[in-house]
């Protein structure tokens, strides 16, 4: 069983759309973090919210996460091709190890 | 500041050989942790080094070996390499503190044939 579910798996929308990835579990955490893999580069981190309810805006994305602390969403706003890569969700678990989600591919296309 | 290094970044390797990986830390991160991603099983922990002594070890088999040296460096073995474990080898680094961010190298990708 994974512990942290991504959807959708796979997304190819155009330049100018909105989108909303999500990151699900039936776990409690302390926190949560996104990262973002570009092809053939390692993943970089976006933000961490640590916060039931929490908000973050980072220029064009916004990062909430659940009230209960389960769930976590991006949004992005008028995607850009350079917003293409593989978005990743992670909790650390046990003392100070990552644990993944499986990732939502996002293609955009000019 | 320079990032995380990790060489090679491309690996070909032969079934029954062994490989050793190597990742250098941010300076001044002691923590240096590795992750296998494939397409099918996604990211998933190998093991964590702190100070030269492994902190946590993921579900791989003893094939999987790693340590780490005074300087932080660190260094992954796999032994008796098979197929499934072409993948792309990622360290990533980070501050003694549990919740300080990881950076993450650009990864070794190992194809075995």
């Amino acid at each position: 069983t994974q512990l942290l579910e991504q959807s959708p798996q796979f997304l190819s929308i155009q330049e100018g759309e909105n989108l909303t990835v999500y990151c699900n579990s039936s776990s409690v955490f302390s926190s949560l973090q996104w990262y973002r893999q570009e092809p053939g580069e390692g993943p970089v981190l976006l933000v961490t919210v640590v916060t039931g309810g929490e908000v973050k805006k980072l220029k064009r994305l916004t990062f909430q996460f659940g009230d209960a602390r389960k769930d976590s969403s991006l949004h992005i706003t008028a995607a850009q091709p350079g917003d293409t890569g593989l978005y990743l969700c992670a909790v650390i678990a046990g003392y100070s190890t990552l644990t993944f989600g499986k990732g939502t591919m996002l293609l955009v296309s000019p | 500041k320079a990032g995380v290094t990790q060489t090679p970044r491309y690996l070909i390797k032969t079934r029954g050989q062994q490989v050793t990986l190597s990742c250098s830390p941010i300076s001044g991160h002691r923590s240096v942790s590795w992750y296998q991603q494939t397409p099918g099983q996604g990211l998933q922990f190998l093991f964590e080094y702190f100070s030269e002594t492994q902190r946590n070890k993921g579900n791989f088999p003893g094939r999987f070996s790693g340590r780490q040296f005074s300087n932080s460096r660190s260094e992954m073995n796999v032994s008796t390499l098979e197929l499934g474990d072409s993948a792309l080898y990622l360290c990533a680094s980070s501050p003694a503190t549990r919740q300080g961010g990881y950076t993450f190298g650009s990864g070794t990708r190992l194809t075995v044939v």
